[in-house]
């Protein structure tokens, strides 16, 4: 069965603080890992990791996959209000069905506050 | 913009009734996905379709079906509601090969009582 386990589940820092999040794995047939950003609607879509060690990177936020040790981490540097959000990791993985989408295993979510 | 909308922000039920979850998109999606959040859970998913009259069973189908006859519209039924599918249910969306990026609509919260 696959399983995403993410850590902190929540975590509380002040505005302009530097924060690291973790997302550890196991997967049958690992195809991609992905970052979502979910406020008080549906998830938005962050990055999506397929290869060890390349970092994706859109503004402030930057993410990195190391499929050796099975985890990625999500870093938010000069952290505004604006980021407090749950941030969900989940992975994808190649489908048996051959269908082309097997639907995505998620991890709880770390709850990120930021205050002023 | 993708747009996925689903039949209802909000729903009261009964412990017994038949529920339909109405999801629409409007991007020719071959993919479309049911989950439902629940606190301290995550996202969980239910059923997924890669093409119309196809579906596959998720993490947790039990006490759910799908219908998929149409391309642009993916229903989640439950036969008969119990209190503990109680939750927020999230539809989402996406091309074929592309399961990773997924439009996601803004979610029915059901209450079975």
């Amino acid at each position: 069965e696959d399983k995403v386990v993410q850590s902190p589940l929540s975590l509380v820092v002040h505005e302009g603080d530097t924060v690291t999040l973790n997302c550890s794995y196991e997967v049958t047939n690992f195809r991609s890992l992905l970052w979502y950003k979910q406020e008080k609607k549906a998830p938005t879509f962050l990055f999506m990791l397929t290869s060890s060690g390349i970092e994706k990177k859109s503004g402030r936020l930057s993410s990195i996959l190391d499929k050796k040790e099975l985890f990625s981490i999500l870093n938010i540097t000069a952290t505004q209000t604006g980021d407090s959000a749950v941030y969900l990791c989940a992975v994808e993985a190649y489908s048996y069905s051959g269908g082309g989408a097997d639907g995505l295993t998620f991890g709880k979510g770390t709850h990120l506050i930021i205050q002023p | 913009d993708v747009k996925v909308t689903q039949s209802s922000r909000y729903l009261v039920k009964r412990t017994g009734e038949k529920v339909f979850l109405e999801c629409v998109q409007d991007m020719d999606h071959e993919n479309m996905f049911w989950y439902r959040q629940d606190p301290g859970l995550g996202l969980r998913l239910i059923y997924f379709s890669y093409d119309v009259k196809m579906k596959e069973k998720g993490d947790i189908p039990e006490g759910y079906s799908v219908s998929r006859e149409k391309k642009e519209r993916f229903s989640l039924i439950l036969e008969s509601a119990s209190t503990n599918q109680t939750s927020m249910y999230l539809c989402a969306s996406s091309a074929p090969g592309q399961a990773y990026e997924q439009y996601f609509g803004p979610g029915t919260r059901l209450t079975v009582t």
